[in-house]
């Protein structure tokens, strides 16, 4: 079974809005990874916070971890359209195999 | 090459066929993925390879499923009897195996059982 669940499942919103989208995971964890895909295909690494960090930023990006939920969120900020597609939370522990959450599916509209 | 390659990028093939899927790892890479990802969900882990170590094959869904490495680079997944739920995309990454390690994706090899 899949380790972590997303939220929302679906997301729309206007250009220039910020974009939350949430990730909750079920056992221990040494880092949690956020992708994207675009199109149902490849996946894109975005991010990384390791179990000791509890935030961290890149560009638009910000990425919140609180291991005593076993959550984590993702920000977008003043998204564009180029921004839409889906988002996955994928976490590991004590191995390299990653175990993906269910996506969020994020809409930007001009 | 500079990515991870994988073909066919689409397969069509017949109920009862077998199909062979192929995945080009990031050269140097030592950990090599695959996946699966039906429509509009999520990823599904199928089987990782890590240097010279036996896989970890816990993610086929059956014996119908199988997958190689040779010489520790290009990977086949194969498909044995194919049938209609085998329809999906299916994804390969490869990665450094060091820690914090991230992946690396193929743009996937889209199957349509028939």
């Amino acid at each position: 079974s899949q380790q972590g669940e997303e939220d929302p499942q679906a997301l729309s919103i206007q250009e220039g809005e910020n974009a939350t989208m949430n990730c909750s995971y079920k056992t221990s964890i040494n880092n949690l990874q956020w992708y994207r895909q675009n199109s149902g295909r490849g996946l894109v690494h975005l991010i990384l916070i390791r179990s000791n960090e509890r935030e961290k930023h890149s560009g638009r990006l910000r990425v919140t971890l609180d291991t005593s939920k076993k959550s984590s969120s993702l920000l977008i900020t003043a998204s564009r359209a180029a921004d839409t597609a889906s988002y996955f939370c994928a976490t590991t522990y004590n191995t390299d195999k990653l175990i993906f959450g269910t996506g969020t599916r994020l809409q930007v509209f001009p | 090459g500079a990515g991870v390659s994988q073909s066919p990028s689409n397969k069509v093939t017949e109920k009862g066929k077998d199909v062979e899927l192929r995945c080009d790892p990031i050269s140097g890479h030592t950990a090599l993925y695959w996946y699966r990802q039906s429509l509009g969900q999520g990823l599904e882990f199928l089987i990782y390879f890590q240097g010279n170590s036996a896989p970890d094959k816990s993610g086929l869904p059956s014996d119908r499923f199988s997958a190689e490495r040779t010489g520790g680079s290009v990977s086949t997944l194969t498909i044995q009897r194919t049938q209609q739920e085998d329809s999906a995309v299916y994804l390969c990454a490869s990665s450094l195996w060091v820690a914090d390690t991230i992946q690396y994706f193929g743009a996937g090899t889209r199957l349509s059982v028939l």
